[in-house]
């Protein structure tokens, strides 16, 4: 049972526009959001987050967006440029004691920024 | 500020050889340390975490083990190596909620 989904494998977005990559997870006790930008064969960097008491976070051109009700997340770059061409996984969060903090990965957009 | 190493960057490996890759953080103590792997097309699946010297949980059931001999040393390794596990290996150390990961290693099983 995959608790965080990316629903879409790929996205293709024109330079200067916006990007939005979604996400939706089914688990009521994830509290904390995670994005991370990965690039080939390198590991994967992080990028932005959001508790779950928010509803936006904002990074310069990187916003992330919850809504809890919906059990959505989604990442808006905007303006997008060539260099955002990478794989982007959302990542969630639930405390699952003893301190572990374990992060459950979704399977990742990969977004590809057209000149 | 925090760095954390892997080696080796790239590695075949035979079906049945042993296998060990290994992983160090510096910078912090007493980090959470987490193995996860990425197959071809699929996303991050954590394998192992532990948090401290000597405690190891497992997620997945599987030929591989973990050990945490010292504080910010963390050592993924098999005694027989499957085809199924080729892929991109990444370690990573955890501040709470956030976590940091090395450059990874790509394995290949033949």
């Amino acid at each position: 049972d995959q608790q965080v989904k990316q629903n879409s494998p790929s996205l293709s977005v024109q330079e200067g526009r916006i990007s939005i990559l979604n996400c939706d997870y089914t688990n009521s006790m994830f509290d904390y959001f995670l994005w991370y930008k990965k690039y080939p064969a390198e590991g994967p960097t992080f990028l932005i987050s959001i508790s779950s008491i928010k509803d936006k976070n904002e990074d310069g051109r990187f916003t992330v967006f919850l809504n809890k009700s919906a059990k959505h997340l989604s990442l808006h770059i905007v303006p997008s440029q060539p260099g955002d061409s990478a794989v982007y996984f959302c990542a969630a969060s639930a405390n699952s004691g003893a301190g572990s903090y374990q992060l459950t990965f979704g399977k990742g957009t990969k977004l590809s920024v057209i000149p | 500020s925090q760095t954390i190493h892997q080696w080796p960057a790239t590695l075949v490996q035979p079906v049945g050889s042993p296998l060990s890759l290994e992983c160090t953080v510096e910078g912090t103590s007493n980090p959470n340390l987490y193995w996860y792997r990425q197959a071809a097309g699929r996303g991050l699946q954590l394998l192992f975490y532990s948090v401290g010297i000597g405690q190891i949980s497992s997620e997945v059931p599987q030929n591989l083990s973990a050990s945490r001999p010292q504080d910010r040393q963390f050592i993924l390794s098999s005694k027989k190596l499957l085809l199924s596990d080729s892929g991109f290996y990444l370690c990573a150390w955890g501040d709470r909620n956030e976590q940091y990961f090395g450059p990874g290693t790509r394995l290949t099983v033949t």
